[in-house]
């Protein structure tokens, strides 16, 4: 069965510091993996995705996030912070199989806060 | 642009009430999903449509049904709201039932129940 864990559900930052938002994922079969960005009374959009294509994905915003088999890890970066990314960002992850195929996985998200 | 919609953005409702939430997109997706989400909590999927066959998860009460009359239209039903349905529901779409494809979102709808 697929899970998702994302490590810290508030994270601070200073304006211009480096974003880093942690997830693990297990999953028995290669994962295909998503980061959705939260604000406020919003729906979720999506930031990038991972489809095996490559082990680096870049997504939108000057997010990227880096597929790592060996530490099961699929972690959420960004160089320098803004004060428009302070969100809720979720991990999820795609079912596999069956009537389920395609659904996602959320890990419980994280919160993040960007001080001036 | 082509996007998901969710009418009304807020809605107020009285415990015991029925309350109809309604849900449109012009992606042409085969997939609707609506999910529930509580306070600083994440997504919790409800049910879902593919095409015409619905999939309901086997933890979603029966006070919450749904409805998908065309392609473009999908509505959650609820039946008796209780103090607990209180949440943001949104409503998602994906091309198709296929693990790789994302899902969109639309801006939800926040259900307070009184």
């Amino acid at each position: 069965a697929q899970s998702v864990t994302q490590l810290g559900s508030h994270v601070s930052v200073s304006e211009g510091a480096l974003v880093l938002l942690r997830c693990n994922y297990s999953s028995s079969v290669p994962p295909y993996l998503f980061w959705y960005v939260q604000y406020p009374n919003q729906g979720l959009q999506l930031l990038l995705k991972y489809t095996s294509a490559a082990t680096l994905v870049k997504g939108i915003n000057g997010f990227e996030a880096e597929f790592k088999k060996s530490e099961t890890s699929f972690h959420l970066t960004k160089p320098s912070a803004h004060m428009s990314d302070a969100a809720e960002y979720f991990c999820a992850v795609s079912t596999p199989d069956g009537g389920s195929q395609g659904n996602l996985i959320f890990g419980k998200g994280t919160k993040l806060s960007v001080k001036p | 642009d082509a996007m998901v919609i969710q009418n009304p953005r807020y809605q107020v409702t009285q415990f015991g009430k029925p309350v109809t939430l309604s849900c449109s997109q012009t992606l042409n997706h085969n997939v609707m999903y609506w999910y529930q989400q509580k306070s600083s909590q994440a997504p919790k999927l409800l049910f879902h449509y593919y095409d015409k066959d619905f999939n309901n998860e086997a933890d979603t009460p029966d006070n919450f049904q749904s409805r998908r009359p065309n392609t473009s239209f999908c509505f959650l039903d609820i039946r008796s709201p209780g103090l607990g349905d209180a949440a943001m529901y949104l409503c998602a779409t994906s091309r198709d039932k296929v693990v790789s494809y994302e899902q969109y979102f639309g801006p939800g709808t926040r259900l307070t129940v009184t």
